[in-house]
């Protein structure tokens, strides 16, 4: 059973400073990953998607890392923003008894102070 | 090319109430997956339906049913409304054998 768990649960750092958060889970057989940005209310907006074959994306400031193998990934964001305070998900995709689905985890609260 | 959508976009309905949302895929998708997602929490699988039938559930009671149309709409129900359902409800599709969903706005259900 794939569990996905987020560290920290909740950040809070002033503008401009570079930050990773960390994702992990428990069966690597996944096709792929996907980071999601929610702000307070709305629905998900997908920022970066890993293909299982790949080790890393970017996009803009962010760079997300994928490694299987041991069931981890990365959300680095350079610089900060203010508008960069949200809520951040991680969501590997697997195929499960017939069915593909994606997992979530419960997020990292990201907070940029001005 | 619209993207995924759904409907309504907020919702109030009182304890044991039943209450209809609905979803449209992407174009060319023909699969549609449900999410329920609780305050605080990250999004939990309902069900997915592919060629107008549940191919998998998740950890839900049978109060939570879909039904998917032939032009690959789909409609999650839930009859005798608790509390405990108030939640944002997400509706993702994707082509069957592809490995990308995509996700709607969602539904905001608020019960009293």
């Amino acid at each position: 059973k794939q569990e996905v768990t987020q560290i920290p649960a909740a950040l809070s750092v002033p503008e401009g400073e570079n930050l990773v958060l960390n994702c992990s889970f428990t069966d690597s057989a996944i096709y792929n990953l996907q980071w999601f940005r929610q702000d307070p209310g709305k629905g998900l907006t997908s920022l970066l998607l890993i293909q299982s074959s790949q080790r890393e994306q970017t996009s803009g400031r962010l760079n997300a890392s994928l490694d299987k193998s041991s069931g981890r990934s990365t959300l680095y964001i350079a610089a900060s923003q203010p508008g960069d305070s949200a809520t951040y998900l991680c969501a590997p995709l697997g195929w499960y008894s017939s069915a593909s689905k994606i997992i979530f985890g419960s997020g990292t609260r990201l907070s940029i102070r001005p | 090319d619209a993207g995924v959508t759904q409907s309504p976009t907020h919702l109030i309905k009182t304890r044991g109430q039943q209450v209809t949302l609905r979803c449209s895929p992407k174009s060319g998708h023909d699969t549609v997956s449900w999410y329920q997602q609780a305050l605080g929490q990250g999004p939990q699988f309902i069900f997915q339906y592919y060629e107008e039938e549940e191919r998998q559930r998740g950890n839900f009671p049978d109060r939570f049913s879909g039904h998917q149309f032939p032009n690959y709409s789909s409609e999650l129900n839930v009859n005798a409304l608790l509390l405990g359902d108030s939640a944002l409800y997400l509706c993702a599709s994707m082509t069957s054998g592809e490995d990308t969903q995509y996700f709607g706005p969602g539904t905001r259900l608020t019960v009293l």
